[in-house]
């Protein structure tokens, strides 16, 4: 079974552009969630989508956006990018029912602002 | 709010040392669920064993095994006979209360096992 897909793996960007990332989900995973990695704050969530609707959502502003298409991938949105959003972003997978907590992680993209 | 603390920064051992990492953790949930991850240099995140908080009995897994005990809020990870390899950051976390697709985690404790 193949695992967590995640593109880029590397980004460069300057800061007030705009970046979009993307989430392969594991086949037969309905949840995909987000998540910042930072040395200062650690890993701190993002948000969470769950068939294609935005389920839970974490205390990032509004400029991180995203979404999920009838096929479980989804995608991740920063606009008008700031030094501070350098950083790893990791999506996990999961069914996202029943008692199935279970997530499995990407291998991220290391995003840097400069 | 649920919270996870892990109060080692970073632990260096010398390899077949047995080492142990700590965690506690708050919640007000009766039922809950407690996860143990591991971050290789690489970045990924590795899944390592989910505990109900129905059930206390230790776990082993090879060279890894899991105390958890309700009455101190803990679930510590011991792994036995160190290898290089072993060498990662390893974070405990904890879902909010009736959410699914979010976890909080510790800070993460830094494991550096040299030959």
């Amino acid at each position: 079974k193949a695992g967590v897909t995640q593109t880029p793996r590397y980004l460069i960007k300057t800061r007030g552009q705009q970046v979009t990332l993307s989430c392969s989900p594991i086949s037969g995973h309905r949840s995909v969630s987000w998540y910042q990695q930072t040395p200062g704050q650690g890993l701190q969530f993002l948000f969470e989508y769950f068939s294609e609707t935005q389920r839970n959502k974490g205390n990032f502003p509004g400029r991180f956006s995203g979404r999920q298409f009838s096929n479980s991938r989804s995608e991740m949105n920063v606009s008008t990018l700031e030094l501070g959003d350098s950083a790893l972003y990791l999506c996990a997978s999961s069914k996202g029912q029943g008692d199935s907590y279970e997530q499995y992680f990407g291998p991220g993209t290391r995003l840097t602002v400069t | 709010a649920q919270k996870v603390t892990q109060a080692q920064t970073e632990i260096s051992v010398v390899e077949k040392e047995d080492v142990t990492l700590d965690c506690v953790y708050e919640t007000r949930d009766t039922t809950y669920y407690l996860f143990w991850y591991k971050q290789p240099p690489s970045g990924e995140l590795v899944f390592l064993i989910r505990r109900n908080s129905f059930d206390e009995q230790n776990e082993i897994s090879g060279r890894y095994s899991w105390n958890f005990q309700k009455s101190t809020s803990s679930f510590n990870f011991t792994i036995t006979a160190s290898q290089v390899v072993d060498s990662a950051v390893y974070f405990c976390a904890l879902p909010p209360r009736g959410s699914q697709g979010n976890l909080i985690f510790g800070k993460g404790t830094k494991l550096s096992v040299k030959p």
